[in-house]
């Protein structure tokens, strides 16, 4: 079975550039998240899909950032425009029904110059 | 509200020594708790996880937990460092059935020295 897989796996921007980053959870996993670590500091949840809908996206930092899950399979993580303060590694998770056991994917790391 | 804080940003051990990272929690409602550890240049990978069963809790690698409400921790053992257990561990919370967000704590970076 394939673990959780995450596209690119580094990416470097100018700030004010646009990137999308994706996750494919593994097949069958209806919840998804979404989690993000700056430097230095611990790692942080962003938002959690059921399927397509957004079940809990209140660690979204602002409206620079559009997450999507059409069609319930993968999720892309968008950010437009870039910010310095946006760098960091993207972690995407999922899990299966009700349980809380997350499987994460390697991380996406972007870099904001 | 959830927060996890872990002792030790950094710590250090002689291969075979006993390995202790401390985490505490504090949670309003019976949590989940979690370790996870992500080596060099890899992923998150789940180390154990406490579910409200058993208190000690074992998992992956010869590392265990145990859970202790009255101290509101979740420390992470192991009885003898080697050297492929160099790595950041992170221990994490999520709260209630039906809360799935995980809460964080800083994460601490084992050293095994020869």
């Amino acid at each position: 079975e394939a673990g959780v897989t995450q596209f690119p796996s580094h990416s470097v921007i100018e700030k004010g550039q646009t990137v999308t980053l994706r996750c494919d959870p593994i097949s069958g996993h209806d919840n998804l998240y979404w989690y993000r670590r700056v430097m230095g500091k611990e790692i942080k949840f962003l938002l959690h899909f059921v399927k397509e809908s957004k079940q809990d996206e209140s660690g979204m930092p602002n409206n620079r950032f559009l997450a999507e899950r059409t069609g319930g399979t993968y999720s892309t993580l968008k950010v437009q425009p870039a910010e310095l303060e946006d760098s960091g590694v993207y972690f995407c998770a999922s899990s299966q029904g009700q349980n809380h056991e997350q499987y994460f994917g390697p991380g996406t790391r972007l870099t904001v110059t | 509200a959830q927060s996890v804080t872990q002792l030790g940003s950094h710590v250090s051990v002689s291969e075979g020594a006993l390995v202790l990272l401390r985490c505490n929690y504090s949670s309003s409602v019976p949590p989940y708790l979690f370790w996870y550890v992500q080596y060099p240049n890899q992923g998150l990978q789940l180390l154990l996880k406490y579910t409200s069963a058993a208190t000690l809790v074992k998992g992956i690698n010869g590392f265990e937990a145990e859970f202790k409400k009255s101290e509101t921790s979740f420390h992470l053992t192991k009885p003898s460092a080697h050297m492929s257990d160099a790595a950041e561990y992170f221990c994490a919370v999520s709260e209630g059935d039906s809360n799935y967000q995980l809460i964080w704590g800083a994460g601490t970076k084992l050293i095994i020295k020869p």
